[in-house]
């Protein structure tokens, strides 16, 4: 079954709106990391976490690692059309070495 | 522009034909990988190669067999697919194995047919 869940699966936003997606494990993560991928595209490296309570910015994004290491957040202020894609966590689990894509979050951002 | 590069871009197949996939990286990474995207779901991972050794194989039907003849490059060999099996094929690689804090860097993909 899918290890790690990401809500919502789909957001539609106005322009200059803000947006969240967020990643849930049941397990504790080694790490996690973010990718974007555009319509059509292949998915691109944004930011790693790694540490508990982790918070790390990019300009309009924000990203943040929970307490547990369980689950994380990525925020963006202001979203700009250029926003549009699909955002996918991807996590290591403590309990071995396998690698997980997140569900999705599938961002439209409306001009 | 992507620092990995996979041909074809496009490849549309008959269930009985053979055809192999390519991958080719040139930034020294050690560890690469096949992936598998049907549409509006997220990369599943078929294949790890960490140091030209296979390390990690996501229990895949035998009709795909990988091949990784030396660090730079990754095939994926195809032979007696199924219509499930199209979908994106999707060639990444990192520096070190995934989950060892390393990002990983994707390919443009393959875009995969079956008839």
């Amino acid at each position: 079954g899918q290890q790690v869940m990401q809500i919502p699966q789909y957001q539609h936003v106005q322009e200059g709106e803000d947006f969240t997606t967020y990643c849930n494990s049941s397990t504790t993560l080694s790490n996690i990391q973010w990718y974007k991928q555009r319509p059509g595209g292949h998915p691109v490296f944004l930011i790693q976490l790694v540490k508990s309570g982790e918070v790390k910015k990019q300009k309009r994004l924000t990203f943040q690692f929970g307490e547990a290491k369980k689950n994380s957040s990525l925020h963006i202020t202001a979203t700009q059309t250029t926003d549009v894609g699909t955002y996918f966590c991807a996590a290591t689990l403590n309990t071995g070495n396998q690698f997980y894509f997140g569900t999705g979050t599938s961002l439209t951002v409306i001009p | 522009d992507t620092e990995v590069t996979q041909t074809p871009k496009h490849l549309v197949m008959g269930m009985t034909n053979k055809k192999s996939l390519k991958c080719e990286q040139h930034m020294g990474h050690r560890a690469m990988y096949w992936y598998k995207q049907k549409a509006k779901k997220p990369p599943e991972l078929m294949f790890v190669y960490s140091y030209e050794k296979l390390s990690i194989n996501e229990s895949v039907p035998s009709r795909f067999s990988p091949e990784c003849p030396n660090s730079s490059l990754l095939n994926l060999h195809l032979h007696a697919l199924q219509p499930e099996d199209s979908a994106l094929y999707l060639c990444a690689s990192s520096r070190t194995r995934a989950g060892a804090d390393q990002p990983q860097h994707f390919g443009d993909g393959t875009r995969l047919s079956i008839l």
